[in-house]
């Protein structure tokens, strides 16, 4: 069975402080994602990442980063935490689509609160 | 600028009867789409599919209809049950790219 497994459920942090959300899929999938989920506003992606050390921005990448080292492992970096950056963070990964129409599957989440 | 839109928040049905969530989007490019079901405090689960290529498809008490003209699909849930209450995502993708677009989700609650 599919596994994306994110470090923390739930997170409080200080504004200013450096945040990391590390993420780690044993599924050998190519792409991962970061998203944050906010009322109202669904899914927003944040960064993404096709392959090692190879990283795109998203939607809304805006005070953050991402660190992909190993294949299995993506890390979302909060560089300077802002209370506007409380929000739930879903990690997801899926294959390299070739034409397969496969979906992503995702980690259950990070609720962060920036104080 | 919103390229899936789900227009309505939340929905309201009666268990046993038919549940049906729409959701438009913008992009004559998306050429896949998604529906995921996501419980409070989990992540969003994969629930059916389809490709621009079919108008329709079905897996159990779940079928999406697809309407490229007015750039349309639905999920219908028949029968409803109490254990479907749960936001539901819909989601856009195009061939090549890496990008899923969701759309803002509806909540789904059904009454027993």
């Amino acid at each position: 069975d599919v596994k994306v497994t994110q470090s923390s459920r739930y997170l409080v942090k200080r504004t200013g402080e450096k945040v990391f959300l590390e993420c780690v899929q044993d599924m050998d999938h190519e792409n991962m994602f970061w998203y944050r989920q906010d009322p109202g506003l669904g899914l927003r992606l944040i960064y993404f990442s096709y392959d090692v050390k190879m990283k795109e921005k998203g939607d809304i990448p805006e005070g953050y980063s991402v660190s992909r080292e190993k294949k299995e492992r993506f890390s979302l970096i909060l560089e300077s935490a802002s209370t506007n950056q409380t929000s739930m963070y879903l990690c997801a990964s899926g294959p390299w689509d070739t034409g397969k129409k496969l979906p992503q599957h995702f980690g259950d989440g990070t609720r962060l609160s920036i104080l | 600028d919103q390229q899936v839109k789900q227009n309505s928040p939340s929905l309201s049905v009666q268990e046993g009867r038919i549940s049906i969530l729409n959701c438009d989007y913008t992009n004559s490019m998306f050429d896949y789409f998604l529906w995921y079901k996501k419980y409070p405090a989990e992540g969003p689960t994969f629930l059916i599919s389809i490709s621009s290529i079919k108008d329709k498809n079905e897996d159990g008490r779940f079928t999406v209809f697809l309407n490229k003209s007015a750039k349309h699909l639905s999920l219908h849930i028949v029968p409803s049950q109490p254990g479907d209450s749960a936001v539901y995502f819909c989601a856009a993708r195009r061939t090549g790219g890496f990008k899923t677009i969701f759309g803002a989700g509806t909540r789904l609650f059904v009454k027993a």
